[in-house]
Order: C-alpha cells, then sequence, then structure tokens
C-alpha cells in the first residue's frame, strides 16, 4: 500500500466551479502535512500546510483529520490559473530525515474557460 | 524564484554511464534532500544531507550517492545507468532538520537512453 494515496484525475472543472481533492496516509505517526502545487514541467511549490483546526487562504481551505488519516483540499470559484498537479504530502516524524517529503502521486487539474 | 538552483536543466546519457547532478541550496540553508519524479508519479526521496553528513535515505540502491559540500552545495551521482533512471531529480534546500518548508529547486531532467 502506498504511504500517499491520491486520486489521480484528471479533475476538468469549469471556470467558477468548486473542487475537492482528498487523501489519505497510512502511517499514524505522520507529523506534518501540506498540499504543493506543480504547474507542468516545473518544480513543486508549498501551496499551504495542513492543520487539524483546519485552515483557510483565500479561495483554498484545507482540512486533516487525523483520526481517519485523511486530507481533504478545497477549492472555490476556480481559475484558469488554478490547473495543475495538486500534491498531498506528509512528513514521517521518525527515523532520519524526520522531514523527509513523502508525497502522493498528484491530482491533475484543469480548468476550463 | 527560491534561490536554489540545479544544473544541468536536461541531461541524456545511455545505459551504463554515470552522471552528476549539481544543487546549489539557497542562501542560509544547511540541509538538502533530493528526490526522484518519474513521469505520472509524485517525487520520491533519495537522500538527506545536513552538514555534509547524509541524514536519511529512501528506498534507492547504493548506486544513487551524493555530496554536501562545506557551502552546502551538494551532488547527486548515479553510477550504472539503467532506463528507469530517466525522471525529473529535485532538490530542496531548507535550514536544519526540523524546518519542514523545503524549496525546490527547478530540476534535471535526464534521460536515459
Amino acid at each position: 500500500r502506498k504511504e500517499v494515496e491520491q486520486d489521480p484525475g484528471p479533475f476538468n472543472v469549469p471556470e467558477g466551479a468548486t473542487v475537492a481533492f482528498n487523501c489519505t496516509y497510512s502511517n499514524s505517526a505522520s507529523q506534518s502535512f501540506f498540499w504543493y502545487r506543480q504547474d507542468c514541467r516545473k518544480e513543486p511549490k508549498l501551496l499551504m500546510s495542513v492543520y487539524s483546526s483546519g485552515n483557510e487562504d483565500g479561495r483554498f481551505t484545507a482540512q486533516l483529520n487525523r483520526a481517519s488519516q485523511y486530507i481533504s483540499l478545497l477549492i472555490r470559484d476556480s481559475k484558469l490559473s488554478d490547473s495543475a498537479t495538486y500534491l498531498c504530502v506528509v512528513t514521517p516524524g521518525y527515523g532520519g530525515a524526520t522531514n523527509k517529503l513523502i508525497f502522493g502521486t498528484g491530482t491533475l487539474l484543469a480548468v476550463q474557460p | 524564484e527560491t534561490g536554489v538552483t540545479q544544473s544541468p536543466t536536461h541531461l541524456i546519457k545511455t545505459r551504463g554511464q554515470q552522471v552528476t547532478l549539481r544543487c546549489s541550496s539557497q542562501s542560509g540553508h544547511n540541509t538538502v534532500s533530493w528526490y526522484q519524479q518519474a513521469l505520472g508519479q509524485g517525487p520520491q526521496f533519495i537522500f538527506q544531507y545536513y552538514r555534509e553528513e547524509e541524514n536519511g535515505r529512501g528506498n534507492f540502491p547504493p548506486r544513487f550517492s551524493g555530496l554536501q559540500f562545506p557551502n552546502y552545495s551538494s551532488e547527486l551521482n548515479v553510477n550504472a545507468l539503467e532506463l528507469d533512471d530517466s525522471a525529473l531529480y529535485l532538490c530542496a534546500s531548507s535550514f536544519g532538520q526540523g524546518d519542514y518548508e523545503q524549496y525546490f529547486g527547478p530540476g534535471t531532467r535526464l534521460t536515459v537512453t
């Protein structure tokens, strides 16, 4: 079983739509949680950290459910510029390199005009 | 821009050859992590260097090796290249091991024929 699992998509949505991505992780000891964004043929960039209390940054809302080992990302009022791959990421919090990033395969979002 | 640079941008090698990839970390960062991203996959952790010492390694064979220099720049060496080594190689720098914000360079795209 993969450590971080995501629906690979693609998600094709019209501009203005609300879209939700989900992710599960297998290790209950995982310590930190993130969503990264990766544009085609570019490096990943941190979109936001994810906390149990939930956090919001403009049109983006992220949520963590530790009991279910589930992470979500909600994008409201989608823009064309939101088209990218969204990567769910956890850190193990144990062993060497406790801050190594464990990535899911990513979910491709295509926002259509 | 993150201030993390990588060279070369692209590289084509043949099976069995050896390759060296380079990464210059962001100013003030003493930790460099390397990741391999195959097409359609999320990045996978190769290893991390902290203050010139290897500080954790992912599930990669010994023919993947690295080095970190006193100025905290780093090299990734891959011997006996295989076709499956074709991927985007990303380095990420951070300050210390507990700082979870890692800044990625643009990557080196390696093609093995």
